[in-house]
């Protein structure tokens, strides 16, 4: 059974950094494709950042581009979101979302249950 | 960006009737290899989202066949037949044709 669990979230202050992870079982993690997705209370989805099966492939989205570093460790079956310079509007529930991928497309398969960031002083 | 327009955005049905949720996009989702890459998600109250539908028509593993999505290049639907307790939820439309990808505003789905 594929699950994915989030872990890091918590109450951070404007400006300061956060490390989330999402611990990965139930399939070789090192096939696919990982990506982070969020949700900021009472709101629809959005896309944060995408990484390839090996990680050295990276993308962004515009609101984040610059400040959150998406990572992995495949020995550890590991993903990562490095949140840096944290602002209000960050705060959300971020989701991981394994990132099936094949010769005719991408989607989100299967996605964690989520952790919340809250971005307050 | 793609643009992904989503109506309505709050649906109430009577259990056992049918809905339709519609989904507009900016930009056509075919892609060179002859794919739509549109998909369909629900989000269960207090529950991350799963996968409906994908590649505009066909319906992920377990998904009752009470679902069913079609479309064109731009315009697409979820028609949801003989609506249950358990539809309840917000519904969103998706791409990943190119990035950044991008979801619709959600359908909220509620019961008469």
């Amino acid at each position: 059974e594929v699950q994915l669990v989030e872990s890091g979230g918590g109450l951070v202050q404007p400006g300061r950094s956060l490390k989330l992870s999402c611990a990965a079982s139930g399939f070789t993690f090192s096939d696919y494709n990982m990506a982070w997705v969020r949700q900021a209370p009472t709101k629809g989805l959005e896309w944060v950042a995408s990484i390839s099966y090996g990680g050295s492939n990276t993308h962004y989205g515009d609101s984040v581009k610059g400040r959150f570093t998406i990572s992995r460790d495949n020995a550890k079956s590991t993903l990562y979101l490095q949140m840096d310079s944290l602002r209000s509007e960050d705060t959300a529930t971020y989701y991981c979302a394994r990132l099936y991928s094949s010769y005719i497309g991408y989607y989100f398969d299967y996605w964690g249950q989520g952790v919340m960031v809250t971005v307050s002083s | 960006d793609i643009v992904l327009t989503q109506a309505p955005l709050s649906v109430s049905v009577t259990p056992g009737e049918s809905a339709s949720i519609s989904c507009r996009s900016s930009k056509s989702l075919l892609s060179s290899k002859g794919i739509t890459s549109l998909y369909w998600y629900l989000q269960k109250p207090g529950k991350s989202p799963q996968l409906l539908i994908y590649r505009m028509s066909n319906l992920a593993s377990g998904v009752p066949d009470r679902f069913s999505g079609s479309g064109s290049e731009t315009d697409f639907t979820l028609k949801i037949s003989k609506v249950e307790t358990e539809d309840v939820g917000v519904y969103y439309c998706a791409q990943f044709l190119e990035y950044p990808y991008t979801f619709g505003a959600g359908t909220k789905l509620e019961l008469k």
